[in-house]
C-alpha cells in the first residue's frame, strides 16, 4: 500500500526558507505519476503550492514560483519542497500527495491529470521569530 | 482564469441526502474534477475524478454511499443515508495545462 510522509522542521524564521521532503514508500515515484505538495493555513481550505514528475519537470503555482523549488530524488523514493522568504502567511498544514498525470500532445509532455488520490498524514509547519 | 465555485455550508440529517455543488468558471466547463473529504482534524482522502459526461473513478474503499453527477458547468456530490462521520468539508479540485486548483470547500454538518 502506498504511504506518503512530510518530513522536516515544524518552526522557521521569517525570511527564511521552508525545507520540507517526502518520501514514498510502498511503491516508486519513477512512475506515471506527479508528486505534489498542497498546504492548508489554519482553519482555511486547501491550497496547491505545485507538482513534480520523476523526470524532474515541474508545475508550479504562479504566485509562489518565484519563492518555489520543488525537486525529486529517485534514489531515495523522495520529493522535495523549498519555499524561500517566508512570513507568518506561510504559516500552515502542508501535505505531500501523489496525483495522475497524462500525456498532453500540445505540450510534448505528461502533465498533472487527476484528483490526488493518495496523502501524507501532513505537517504542521509555522513561521516565527 | 481557471476557479472552483463551492457553497460554504450545507447541512442534511442523518439518514438523509445531500447534494454539494462544485461550480467551474466560464469557459471550463468540459474540464473533469475530483472530489475530496476531510473529516475533522484528517488529511483529506480522495472521493473519486468525476468528467464533464458524468462518469466517475472512485478511490478504494469509497461506499456507493458517495456518488458524483454533471451537468453543464457544474458538477455534483451526493451522499445519500448520511452518516455522523460524513459530516466534514468536502473540496473540488481541477486541473489544466499544468495547474491546479482547489475549491474553497463545502463545509457538511449532519444535524
Amino acid at each position: 500500500q502506498l504511504q506518503l510522509q512530510e518530513s522536516g522542521p515544524g518552526l522557521v524564521k521569517p525570511s527564511e526558507t521552508l525545507s520540507l521532503t517526502c518520501t514514498v514508500s510502498g511503491g516508486s515515484i519513477s512512475t506515471t505519476y506527479y508528486w505534489g505538495w498542497i498546504r492548508q493555513p489554519p482553519g482555511k481550505g486547501l491550497e496547491w503550492i505545485g507538482s513534480i514528475y520523476y523526470n524532474g519537470r515541474t508545475s508550479y503555482k504562479p504566485s509562489l514560483k518565484s519563492r518555489l523549488t520543488i525537486s525529486v530524488d529517485t534514489s531515495k523514493n523522495q520529493f522535495s519542497l523549498k519555499l524561500s522568504s517566508v512570513t507568518a502567511a506561510d504559516t500552515a498544514m502542508y501535505y505531500c500527495a501523489r496525483q495522475g498525470a497524462s500525456y498532453y500532445y500540445s505540450s510534448g509532455s505528461y502533465l498533472p491529470h487527476g484528483g490526488f488520490d493518495s496523502w501524507g498524514q501532513g505537517t504542521l509547519v509555522t513561521v516565527s521569530s | 482564469q481557471l476557479v472552483l465555485t463551492q457553497s460554504p455550508s450545507a447541512s442534511a440529517s442523518l439518514g438523509a441526502s445531500v447534494k454539494l455543488t462544485c461550480t467551474l468558471s466560464s469557459g471550463h466547463s468540459t474540464f473533469a474534477i475530483a472530489w475530496l473529504q476531510q473529516q475533522p482534524e484528517k488529511g483529506p482522502r480522495y472521493l473519486m475524478n468525476l468528467n464533464s459526461d458524468g462518469s466517475q473513478t472512485k478511490g478504494g474503499g469509497i461506499p456507493d454511499r458517495f456518488s458524483g453527477s454533471s451537468s453543464g458547468a457544474e458538477r455534483y456530490l451526493t451522499i445519500s443515508s448520511l452518516q455522523s462521520e460524513d459530516e466534514a468539508d468536502y473540496y473540488c479540485q481541477t486541473w489544466g495545462t499544468g495547474l491546479v486548483v482547489f475549491g474553497g470547500g463545502t463545509k457538511l454538518t449532519v444535524l
